[in-house]
């Protein structure tokens, strides 16, 4: 599996754009990235995944660098309730286990 | 729908105890992931299950156990508890349909081993 590499933690103004990178270097060609949040002491939530493609739901979109060793993860217009830890992982899919690192602390300013 | 559920809460036990912990994945879901976080970490692989057999094992000692039913609901045993057994233990659960599939994760239960 492999590893992913995010800061440990950023700041983002209320309302602005947030934008979450990760580093997956050695990321194999089934692999896909998934992102997930974790606001305190809750379950992780399920936010959004890719394998090659840039892609886009209610919660966020996902860029992934051609050569797929990087990601961003973008929160549009970013709220207070997005304050949260959010872990990138390169998993081949539901039936491989998720390998958590210790995520990147987002906290959102008013 | 409802999502992940799970049981207890939260839960206290002393050293050398057992405890059972409980997951009901969301309707049509068929498999059953369990994770420990310890506080100040993410979430480390614990079991999964499918179909009611064991599909994965994290390196977690024999005194972890689990197992699911026909239901696919699912268990997760703990015995001879130690104080480093405190965590928050999750359950996620999968459909299992076309690849890949999704992990949705339940609230937790907080065990504390004093």
């Amino acid at each position: 599996d492999a590893k992913t590499t995010q800061p440990t933690s950023m700041d983002c103004a209320e309302g602005r754009a947030a934008n979450l990178p990760c580093n997956h270097s050695t990321i194999s060609g089934n692999e896909y990235v998934y992102w997930y949040r974790q606001i305190h002491s809750q379950g992780p939530q399920y936010i959004i995944h890719g394998l090659k493609n840039n892609e886009t739901n209610e919660m966020a979109s996902l860029i992934i660098t051609e050569d797929r060793k990087s990601s961003t993860l973008i929160l549009p217009h970013a709220t207070l309730r997005d304050t949260a830890v959010y872990y990138c992982i390169a998993s081949r899919g539901a039936t491989n286990k998720l390998i958590f690192g210790t995520g990147t602390l987002l906290a959102v300013q008013p | 729908d409802a999502g992940v559920t799970q049981s207890p809460t939260h839960l206290i036990k002393t050293r050398g105890q057992h405890v059972t912990l409980r997951c009901s994945p969301i309707s049509g879901h068929k498999s059953v992931s369990w994770y420990q976080q310890v506080l100040g970490q993410g979430p480390q692989f614990i079991f999964q299950y499918y179909e009611k057999e064991e599909r994965g094992r994290g390196n977690f000692p024999d005194r972890f156990s689990a197992r699911q039913f026909p239901n696919y609901s699912s268990e997760l045993n703990v015995n001879a508890l130690l104080l480093g057994d405190s965590a928050l233990y999750l359950c996620a659960s999968t459909r299992m349909g076309k690849a890949p599939d999704t992990q949705y994760f339940g609230p937790g239960t907080r065990l504390t081993v004093l």
